[in-house]
């Protein structure tokens, strides 16, 4: 059974910091991989999707990276801005399932 | 639509009451998941439809839970004899193809069970 664990399960930092956002996954025979960010009372927005064949995934500030071997991915945000004070999850996507595993999230807060 | 919509945002009910949350995924998109998200927990998968396909109902916590999706769009999940542990945000997420493409999700329903 496929387990996803992200580390930390909270962060606070200042604004302007880089930082990186972890996630972990057990089974490495996985199709792909989805960074989301969920804001308070809100759904989960979509931010990046690595397929399995891919390393890596670009949007702005956001750089999602995967290494199926170690069964990690980071998320890295550039320049953080309050505005990115979300709770970001990971899901992935594993070979013979169509339903995706959702770690519990890393509750991010970028103070000015 | 334009995304995913859900209805009602929010409903309170009494615990024993049935209650129905509503889900539109984006159209033309053949899957649609349904997942439950309690306070403080992650989330929890409930059940999955694709096109015509029978649904995935694995995640079903209880027979009281059931949904259906009409004509491969709307899909509705049922909740019978409501509990004070049903609380939670439901939320609804479509994709063109299962397994491969970005998730999308809706606002969600935020059921509250006094």
């Amino acid at each position: 059974k496929q387990e996803v664990t992200q580390i930390p399960a909270a962060l606070s930092v200042p604004e302007g910091e880089n930082l990186v956002l972890n996630c972990s996954f057990t089974d490495s025979a996985i199709y792909n991989l989805q960074w989301f960010r969920q804001d308070p009372g809100k759904g989960l927005t979509s931010l990046l999707l690595i397929q399995s064949s891919q390393r890596e995934q670009t949007s702005g500030r956001l750089n999602a990276s995967l290494d199926k071997s170690s069964g990690r991915s980071t998320l890295y945000i550039a320049a953080s801005q309050p505005g990115d004070s979300a709770t970001y999850l990971c899901a992935v996507g594993a070979g013979g399932s169509y339903i995706p595993t959702f770690g519990r999230g890393t509750s991010l807060i970028v103070h000015p | 639509g334009a995304g995913v919509s859900q209805s009602p945002s929010n409903k309170v009910t009494e615990k024993g009451k049935d209650v129905e949350l509503r889900c539109d995924p984006i159209s033309g998109h053949t899957a649609l998941y349904w997942y439950r998200q309690s306070l403080g927990q992650g989330l929890e998968f409930l059940i999955y439809f694709q096109g015509n396909s029978a649904p995935d109902k694995s995640g079903l916590p209880s027979d009281r839970f059931s949904a259906e999706r009409t004509g491969g769009s709307v899909s509705t999940l049922t909740i019978q004899r409501t509990q004070q542990e049903d609380s939670a945000v439901y939320l609804c997420a479509s994709t063109g193809l299962a397994g491969q493409n970005t998730q999308y999700f809706g606002p969600g329903t935020r059921l509250t069970v006094l």
